[in-house]
């Protein structure tokens, strides 16, 4: 099977930098995809790494290392609005079609 | 306009009951999808259809069954309603490419309270 682990909590005041990791066991996949998620509100895609290295997109970049089976979030310049869970995903090659499966969440409190 | 829609945003039943939710999405996809989310925030896949095909079935109590009457829709009908369903559903839908990447575009969800 395949599993996504995250920390489950993370703090940091506004203007800092954070990075959420993604450590994962899984045989053979796409690529990992990473979600936010605000209380109360729908997962929303954030990115996605196909191939190994960093992927930037604003104030967020995303890394991939299939060597390490490891990835990971990295939120700069934090504002408040960022507060929310993030969620890994991976959508694997032998788990089914489409089968987007996630990591165990990390909420994320940005304080002032 | 709303991408992926789902009503109702909450539903409140008593056990033993049958509830449906239901399910649009305007993208054009032709994949949708079922999540279930728990309280402590674990979202897990429960159904997926491809073209009106369902093609993800998990580990789901047969109290669950799925339609899609066209590629648009995607309702969740729930018999016999137990305590342990409360969670949240989410319904989403992304391309169906074989290949790399789909985004998924989830609805706002459903808060399911099971009394």
């Amino acid at each position: 099977g395949q599993s996504l682990e995250q920390p489950s909590e993370v703090t940091a005041v506004e203007g800092a930098i954070v990075q959420i990791n993604c450590t994962y066991q899984t045989s053979g996949f796409y690529g990992l995809s990473w979600y936010q998620q605000h209380d109360g509100g729908a997962p929303t895609f954030l990115s996605y790494n196909g191939l190994d290295g960093l992927e930037e997109t604003g104030r967020f970049s995303s890394f991939l290392s299939r060597s390490d089976s490891y990835g990971y979030l990295l939120l700069q310049e934090l504002q408040m609005k960022d507060s929310a869970s993030y969620f890994c995903a991976v959508r694997g090659m032998n788990t089914g079609f489409q089968k987007l499966v996630f990591g165990t969440g990390t909420r994320l409190l940005v304080s002032p | 306009d709303t991408a992926v829609s789902q009503t109702p945003k909450y539903l409140v039943t008593q056990m033993g009951n049958d509830k449906s939710i239901k399910c649009e999405q305007n993208l054009g996809h032709d994949t949708m999808y079922w999540y279930k989310q728990d309280s402590k925030k674990f979202l897990k896949i429960m159904f997926s259809y491809n073209n009106k095909e369902l093609i993800i079935n998990e580990t789901v109590p047969n109290r669950f069954s799925p339609k899609s009457p066209d590629k648009a829709h995607l309702n969740l009908h729930i018999n016999s309603l137990e305590l342990g369903d409360s969670a949240v559903y989410f319904c989403a839908s992304s391309h169906g490419r074989t290949g790399g990447h789909n985004e998924q575009f989830f609805g706002p969800g459903t808060r399911l309270t099971v009394l």
